[in-house]
């Protein structure tokens, strides 16, 4: 199946400064990709949604101006988390949508764990 | 109402003892069902997406299937390996973009 990669797979940062998430889809084009959290022991929560070239659609209550979303071209999209504070600890999951013959199979990356201390 | 229902919440099962997990849905339109595993600390697995009722798919000891209203994933003579939270999601005709997931089944399969 196809590969989805996150890099760093775990940070530690201190409050206030920024922290840079990438995802890169190894093997495939992906037009979409998709950021989620995840809190312990419950189900992933969609951030937002990015296609390439494109501005990022984000879910109600997720703040854009905290949460940057960039789709710089069709295998990387990189979350920056801005002035980070110790409720943004989470895990951070990134997907990205390969579309074969008009159908779509979506994988997902191995996540980043954030800690803010 | 949550649009994507999983059941059961937690799943114990004996190494050889087949079960199945449910994945149920109340909004039409489904566009797709999509099974993923995900291990502690770890992002989600692709299992298996399925698109029109009667559908089946197989892996190993596992075979997903897909009704109107429900899927069902099947585990035949689980392994404790299996153990893990299978995750359910679909996509609607309407915000076809994005997955909505059930909240997820534990799965663990003791020796």
């Amino acid at each position: 199946g196809a590969v989805v990669s996150q890099h760093p797979s775990w940070v530690i940062c201190k409050s206030g400064t920024s922290v840079k998430i990438e995802c890169r889809s190894l093997d495939f084009q992906a037009t979409t990709m998709f950021w989620y959290r995840q809190f312990p022991k419950q189900s992933l929560m969609l951030m937002a949604t990015s296609n390439e070239g494109s501005k990022a659609t984000y879910e109600q209550g997720v703040e854009k101006d905290k949460f940057l979303i960039n789709h710089a071209s069709l295998t990387l999209s990189t979350l920056t988390v801005t002035s980070a504070h110790p409720e943004d600890s989470s895990f951070y999951i990134c997907s990205a949508r390969e579309v074969i013959l008009g159908a779509y199979e979506q994988y997902f990356g191995p996540g980043t764990r954030l800690t803010v201390t | 109402e949550d649009q994507v229902t999983q059941s059961p919440e937690a799943l114990r099962l004996q190494e050889g003892e087949s079960s199945s997990l449910n994945c149920s849905y109340t909004v039409s339109g489904l566009r797709g069902l999509f099974w993923y595993r995900q291990d502690p600390g770890k992002g989600p697995e692709f299992l298996f997406t399925l698109y029109s009722a009667g559908e089946e798919k197989e892996k190993e000891r596992l075979k997903a299937t897909l009704t109107k209203k429900e899927s069902f994933l099947h585990i035949t003579a689980p392994k404790p390996e299996d153990s893990a939270t299978y995750l359910c999601a679909a996509t609607f005709i309407e915000g076809y973009s994005t997955l909505t997931f059930g909240k997820g089944t534990m799965l663990l399969v003791s020796p």
